[in-house]
């Protein structure tokens, strides 16, 4: 069976632009949450869906937003890029929450 | 806030040897707990997950849960050079809003080194 799947696998952007990356979970799985991953560090939390619900937000801007279609794949969406944006987006997708999450590939970001 | 605390390492052992990586959370509410592996470069793998206290065996690896003192810890045994990675402690917590689900939040990871 295929894994979790996001594009892109690469993007770079300058300041003030807006993005938007895409996950696609695992057949079955109904849960997909969004992380940041700076080099270093952990992946901080951004949004979990569950059922195209948004069920948990992170201490991020509103600047970041994200939504679940009816086929279980979901979007984040970045605007107004700040360089301190640059990182590592993580898509996991899970049965539901609380389950076992298994992470995609990741899409790196890099804002100039 | 609601922490995970990893010790950034790096930790470094023999191959053929026990790595011991330790991981302690503060929301006693916490009732899930994950073991994940993640390569330079690339993302997470999911080595582990444990909910009651005690251990849980996979191959060589060995989780082990103590939530009063809120202590997860994971074993590597044989330890060999392909372990060598960063391990990331989870930790499923509520959030402050009542009605909220169980959110993940991670350590900043282990780093592993084993030499030959």
């Amino acid at each position: 069976d295929a894994g979790v799947t996001q594009s892109p696998t690469h993007l770079i952007k300058t300041r003030g632009q807006h993005v938007t990356l895409r996950c696609s979970p695992i057949s079955g799985h109904k849960s997909v949450s969004w992380y940041q991953q700076v080099l270093g560090q952990g992946p901080q939390f951004i949004f979990q869906y569950y059922e195209k619900e948004e069920r948990g937000r992170g201490n991020f801007p509103d600047r970041f937003s994200a939504r679940q279609f009816p086929n279980y794949s979901s979007e984040l969406n970045v605007n107004a890029l700040l360089l301190g944006d640059s990182a590592l987006y993580l898509c996991a997708s899970s049965l539901a929450t609380g389950n076992e999450q298994y992470f995609g590939p990741g899409t790196r970001l890099t804002v100039t | 806030q609601k922490e995970v605390e990893q010790n950034s390492g790096p930790l470094s052992v023999p191959e053929g040897a026990i790595a011991s990586l330790n991981c302690t959370y503060s929301d006693r509410g916490s009732q899930s707990f994950f073991w994940y592996r993640q390569y330079s470069g690339k993302s997470p793998e999911l080595i582990m997950s444990i909910y009651s206290n005690g251990d849980k065996e996979d191959g060589r690896f060995t989780a082990q849960l103590n939530k009063a003192s809120q202590y997860v810890s994971l074993l590597i045994r044989d330890s060999q050079p392909s372990d060598s990675a960063t391990y990331l402690c989870a930790v499923n917590v509520l959030p402050h809003a009542s009605g909220g689900s169980y959110i993940p939040t991670f350590g900043r990871g282990t780093s592993l080194i084993v030499h030959p």
